[in-house]
């Protein structure tokens, strides 16, 4: 069983919804890490987080340290907003990444 | 544009070949690190360097060598690898260890 868990793992929305991706651990860590993943491959960090909620533009990631537990959310959802989404939770040089969700938004 | 660059971003290479891979920041940054991401597998953290100094690896084969000359360049030295090691090779630098990552676009590799 891996670390850090995520869901969905694939997720399709019509453009303008509003999407949740969830991402669970199971180890201690430092802090936490929201990865984007375009096709063919860039990867872009979104946000890293230890507490609380952080926002970005349309992007907002929470984290509950007591549940282990972290959520990222768009609002207004867009095409360009398709792509993977990793989560990654770290401590000391141990870096633990989830198996990412692919999400697909319908124009 | 990312700050990161790495080069090749396509390879193929067979088995008894010895390659090696390029990544460069141009942000300043000091610490610097190697990734594989595998179809269908999480990203796996191979080294870590900070500072130049290697602070992390991650039971990575012995067939993969990393090298760290400056804060600026970082290079994964492949030899005699096997097709299970066809994967994409992705950098990434960060101010301090472990901060927020800057990603390089990847290298392609196909072990044939």
């Amino acid at each position: 069983k891996n670390e850090v868990e995520q869901s969905p793992q694939n997720l399709t929305a019509q453009e303008g919804e509003f999407i949740t991706i969830n991402c669970s651990y199971s180890v201690g860590i430092s802090a936490l890490h929201w990865l984007q993943q375009h096709p063919g491959g860039g990867i872009v960090s979104l946000f890293m987080l230890s507490s609380g909620k952080k926002k970005h533009g349309r992007l907002i990631a929470t984290i509950n340290i007591q549940e282990k537990h972290s959520s990222l959310h768009i609002t207004a959802s867009h095409p360009r907003d398709s792509a993977v989404y990793i989560c990654a939770g770290h401590t000391g040089n141990q870096f633990y990444f989830g198996t990412g969700t692919s999400l697909t938004v319908i124009p | 544009e990312t700050g990161v660059t790495q080069t090749p971003r396509h390879l193929v290479m067979g088995m008894t070949n010895k390659k090696s891979l390029k990544c460069e920041q141009h942000l300043g940054h000091n610490a610097m690190y190697w990734y594989k991401q595998s179809a269908k597998k999480p990203l796996e953290l191979m080294f870590v360097y900070n500072f130049k100094e290697q602070t992390e690896n991650n039971s990575v084969p012995s067939r993969f060598s990393p090298e760290c000359p400056n804060s600026s360049h970082l290079f994964l030295h492949l030899h005699t690898l096997q097709p299970e090691d066809s994967a994409l090779y992705l950098c990434a630098s960060s101010q301090g260890i472990f901060y927020e990552q800057y990603f390089g676009p990847g290298t392609r590799l196909t072990v044939t």
